[in-house]
């Protein structure tokens, strides 16, 4: 049971465009979610996370908007680079949980 | 101490072998984690200690794996008798407090990857 999905498993943008990663969850009990970025033969590196109480949250080029309802979040990253290339995973948790579901990865390739 | 580490990076072994993988957190990070990553797939929890104490486990973690975090600092992650299926990224995390909280996020080292043969 795949509590956390991210449906497109690749993405490629043009360098200096708005790339737009999406993740949908089942489990209306998550109220908290987060990004990770991810390069080859390194651990995952947190980017930016959300409580369930907001709809958006901005970090630098990085924003992630929720929308509870749909039970639907995305990633938007602007303006793409070449160093944002990588695997982004989405992961959510419940608050008083230390488990971290993750979602299946999108691979980001930026186009220079 | 610039992050967390892991080791081995790479294990291989055959089929009903035991393994033993090593993992230091972040000095002051008393809660660290073991997730289990496959070809293609995000990664899953396994464990998570609070300090010395084992605090949840996944389903998961069989009757074959054990981990440990004597005196709260490193942890070890052992396999016995080895599978096939066991083949996967192994990844090492931890974090100073409750992951739900936007000061709290949580270091992962590079991952022990194992083969079984």
């Amino acid at each position: 049971d795949q509590q956390v999905k991210q449906n497109s498993p690749s993405l490629s943008v043009q360098e200096g465009r708005i790339s737009i990663l999406n993740c949908d969850y089942t489990n209306s009990m998550f109220d908290y979610f987060l990004w990770y970025k991810k390069y080859p033969a390194e651990g995952p590196t947190f980017l930016i996370s959300i409580s369930s109480i907001k709809d958006k949250n901005e970090d630098g080029r990085f924003t992630v908007f929720l929308n509870k309802s749909a039970k639907h979040l995305s990633l938007h990253i602007v303006p793409s680079q070449p160093g944002d290339s990588a695997v982004y995973f989405c992961a959510a948790i419940t608050f008083g949980n230390e488990k971290l579901t993750f979602g299946t990865g999108t691979r980001l390739t930026i186009i220079p | 101490d610039t992050g967390v580490s892991q080791n081995p990076r790479h294990k291989i072994t055959k089929r009903g072998q035991n393994v033993t993988f090593r993992c230091d957190p972040i000095s002051e990070h008393n809660r660290l984690y073991w997730y289990r990553q496959t070809l293609g797939q995000g990664p899953e929890f396994l464990t998570y200690f609070q300090n010395e104490a084992q605090l949840e486990k996944s389903r998961l973690l069989s009757d074959r794996f054990s981990a440990e975090r004597p005196k709260g600092s490193f942890s070890t992650l052992e396999i016995q008798r080895t599978e096939q299926g066991d083949s996967a990224m192994y990844l090492c995390a931890s974090s100073l407090g409750p992951l739900a909280g936007a000061s709290n996020e949580q270091f992962f080292g590079p991952g022990t990857r194992l083969t079984v043969l």
